[in-house]
């Protein structure tokens, strides 16, 4: 059984350019949560999607979007990056009914230069 | 809102020596608490789970941890480390219930074993 995975693994930006990080989540959950994790500190709540829609947000700015497909699986967008937004991006995946026991992926690690 | 505070960066031990991390939580409403444990370049692994269930949780690897409300204290133990359990290990809170929750990290501890 796979477990939550996450794409790219690495990935170097300049600023000013926007990207897209991808999870799928774990096999019979339905829930995604996408966290940032700047170095040395822990993880913050970006958003959460179900059904396709946006469900709860966090602290961040409208340059951070997301998308939750049929399958269930998620992006993250980011636009008009700054260097502020290098970190290391988790997503997480929960079953139903059950939103506060997530499992999280190996995550993606972006540079923003 | 809910918050949690890791006491100390980072902890030193000696291999076969008692692990204590601690974690303090804030939250007006019931609480559910974790503990994650994230090794180099990794994502977080789950090491235990407090859902109001028993006070004094079991998890994975010989770790436990024990929920104390008049404390507000839900501190992470293990008998005897090893030199595996050096990793970040972080707390995590957040209200009970079924319906969408979101995870609130704490600031993490580096746990170093030397042999």
């Amino acid at each position: 059984d796979a477990g939550v995975t996450q794409s790219p693994t690495h990935l170097i930006k300049t600023r000013g350019q926007q990207v897209t990080l991808r999870c799928s989540p774990k096999s019979g959950h339905d829930t995604v949560s996408w966290y940032q994790q700047a170095l040395g500190q822990g993880p913050q709540f970006i958003f959460q999607y179900y059904e396709e829609e946006e469900r709860q947000r966090g602290n961040f700015p409208d340059r951070f979007s997301g998308h939750q497909f049929p399958n269930y699986s998620s992006e993250l967008n980011v636009n008009a990056l700054l260097l502020g937004d290098s970190a290391l991006y988790l997503c997480a995946s929960s079953s139903p009914g059950r939103h506060n026991e997530q499992f999280f992926g190996p995550g993606t690690r972006l540079t923003v230069l | 809102a809910q918050s949690v505070t890791q006491l100390g960066s980072h902890v030193s031990v000696s291999e076969g020596a008692l692990v204590l991390l601690r974690c303090n939580y804030s939250s007006s409403v019931p609480p559910y608490l974790f503990w994650y444990v994230q090794y180099p370049n990794q994502g977080l692994q789950l090491l235990l789970k407090y859902t109001s269930a028993a006070t004094l949780v079991k998890g994975i690897n010989g770790f436990e941890a024990e929920f104390k409300k008049s404390e507000t204290s839900f501190h992470l133990t293990k008998p005897s480390a090893h030199m595996s359990d050096a990793a970040e290990y972080f707390c995590a809170v957040s209200d009970q219930g079924t319906g969408f929750q979101k995870l609130v990290f704490g600031t993490g501890t580096r746990l170093l074993v030397s042999p």
